[in-house]
């Protein structure tokens, strides 16, 4: 079946640091990427939804300078927090949709990121 | 606006025995997706059912089932004959042309199965 691989699983970064998530789907073309935040005890919250070649769309109340993503191939998507604090310490999750426009969803394994 | 509405934040359910996981959803689009994802500890998410808004049957998937009720708008997920590896968090979600064909996630259910 279909796989995204998300790297790294977990990260922990000093404040002020800048951290990388990447997700990449092993065996099918995602033109549509979603970027979720989770945390404790939480529901998944919609951070962005990236499309290939395309500016990412972001929900409201998500800062686009601080989480930047860039989905510059139908492969590889990734999610950059700059200048991390403690209070974006959470577990970050990717969603790939399948171009075959289906009613697929792959998930990445998630990438715990603590902030000291 | 699509919403999703979880309203049991823990449930119990004894080995072997069937458990129902509530779920209803308010969306004003037609055409809508239902799914039913678990989350065990390790974080993954684990998709279990599907349900498309204009089907005519429930769906199943093993021992999971979707009891869809489209006037009431709910699509609460049974597990029958729970095992102990069932015990993890249950997330109901929605996807609609309206949402960019994001999903949206309800709160989730803590499901813990005991001997």
């Amino acid at each position: 079946g279909a796989v995204v691989s998300q790297h790294p699983s977990r990260v922990i970064c000093k404040s002020g640091t800048s951290v990388k998530i990447e997700c990449r789907s092993l065996d099918f073309q995602a033109t549509t990427m979603f970027w979720y935040r989770q945390f404790p005890k939480q529901s998944l919250m919609l951070m962005a939804t990236s499309n290939e070649g395309s500016k990412a769309t972001y929900e409201q109340g998500v800062e686009k300078d601080k989480f930047l993503i860039n989905h510059a191939s139908l492969t590889l998507s990734t999610l950059t927090v700059t200048s991390a604090h403690p209070e974006d310490s959470s577990f970050y999750i990717c969603s790939a949709r399948e171009w075959t426009g289906g009613d697929g969803y792959t998930f990445g394994s998630g990438t715990r990121l603590t902030v000291v | 606006a699509q919403k999703i509405t979880q309203t049991q934040p823990g449930m119990f359910v004894q080995e072997k025995e069937a458990v129902t996981l509530d779920c209803t959803y308010d969306t004003s689009d037609p055409s809508y997706g239902l799914f039913w994802y678990k989350q065990p500890s390790s974080g993954e998410m684990i998709f279990l059912i599907y349900q498309g808004s204009y089907d005519q049957q429930n769906a199943t998937e093993g021992r999971y089932s979707l009891n869809f009720q489209k006037a009431r708008k709910s699509a609460n997920l049974v597990i029958s004959a729970s095992q102990l590896g069932d015990s993890a968090m249950y997330f109901c979600a929605m996807r609609g042309p309206n949402s960019g064909y994001a999903l949206n996630f309800g709160k989730g259910t803590s499901l813990l199965v005991t001997p």
